[in-house]
């Protein structure tokens, strides 16, 4: 398996425009976590899910956030409209129960610049 | 929700000599403890974990120990090499079962090992 997959790797915009950021899990994991990094405030879980259904978004800054999973393979996290402080690295992680270690598989990241 | 609290946040040693992390959780609940490695531009990258039902756990260079009735954990890295400069994170949930396995991270360890 390639592992999960994001995209892009680096976005660059201007306040105000809308950001989707995108992710594939791993196949055969049901879990699906969005996770974003900052320097001051560490890695902190914006959402997950479970079999594409959403579990808790209580880690979702504001109603400009918001989050899909379409299917099992694929999920997007949208700011609309994007502000400065939301400049980060966003990660995309996955695990499932027939992983039975526990691991969180991280994607690469997708750093986002907003002007 | 479950608190994870990280000491040092930065640590620099000497080639050779040992690192030590600390972390304190909040949750009574939590029974998973991992230990995520991240290098500069990289994606975490789980490098140890030890279960509730386990005091200590050990791989080559690395322990972890744990103590269920103080609520804290840490992190032993022996003979430190200077590829094990990176950022570590403690993470604290509730276990697979419960939550897929949802993260609490701490704040993070920048560990800089001087040749």
């Amino acid at each position: 398996d390639a592992g999960v997959i994001q995209s892009p790797r680096h976005e660059v915009t201007e306040m105000g425009q809308e950001v989707t950021l995108r992710c594939k899990p791993i196949s055969g994991h049901d879990y699906l976590f969005w996770y974003r990094q900052t320097m001051m405030r560490g890695l902190e879980l914006l959402i997950y899910f479970n079999n594409n259904v959403p579990i808790d978004d209580s880690g979702m800054p504001e109603d400009r956030f918001s989050a899909k999973m379409p299917n099992a393979s694929f999920s997007t996290l949208k700011i609309q409209p994007s502000e400065p402080r939301d400049s980060a690295v966003y990660f995309c992680a996955s695990n499932g129960d027939r992983a039975a270690t526990g691991e969180l598989f991280f994607g690469e990241g997708s750093r986002l610049t907003v002007l | 929700g479950e608190n994870v609290e990280q000491h040092p946040s930065t640590l620099s040693v000497q080639e050779g000599d040992s690192a030590v992390i600390k972390c304190t959780y909040s949750d009574s609940a939590s029974n998973y403890f991992p230990w995520y490695k991240q290098e500069l531009g990289k994606r975490p990258q789980l490098i140890i974990d030890i279960r509730s039902n386990v005091g200590e756990k050990k791989d080559q260079r690395i322990a972890v120990t744990l103590n269920k009735t103080a609520k804290h954990f840490s992190l032993h890295i022996t003979e430190t090499q200077p590829e094990d400069s990176a950022v570590y994170f403690c993470a604290a949930s509730r276990g697979l079962r419960a939550a897929g396995n949802k993260l609490t991270f701490g704040g993070g360890t920048r560990v800089l090992v001087k040749p």
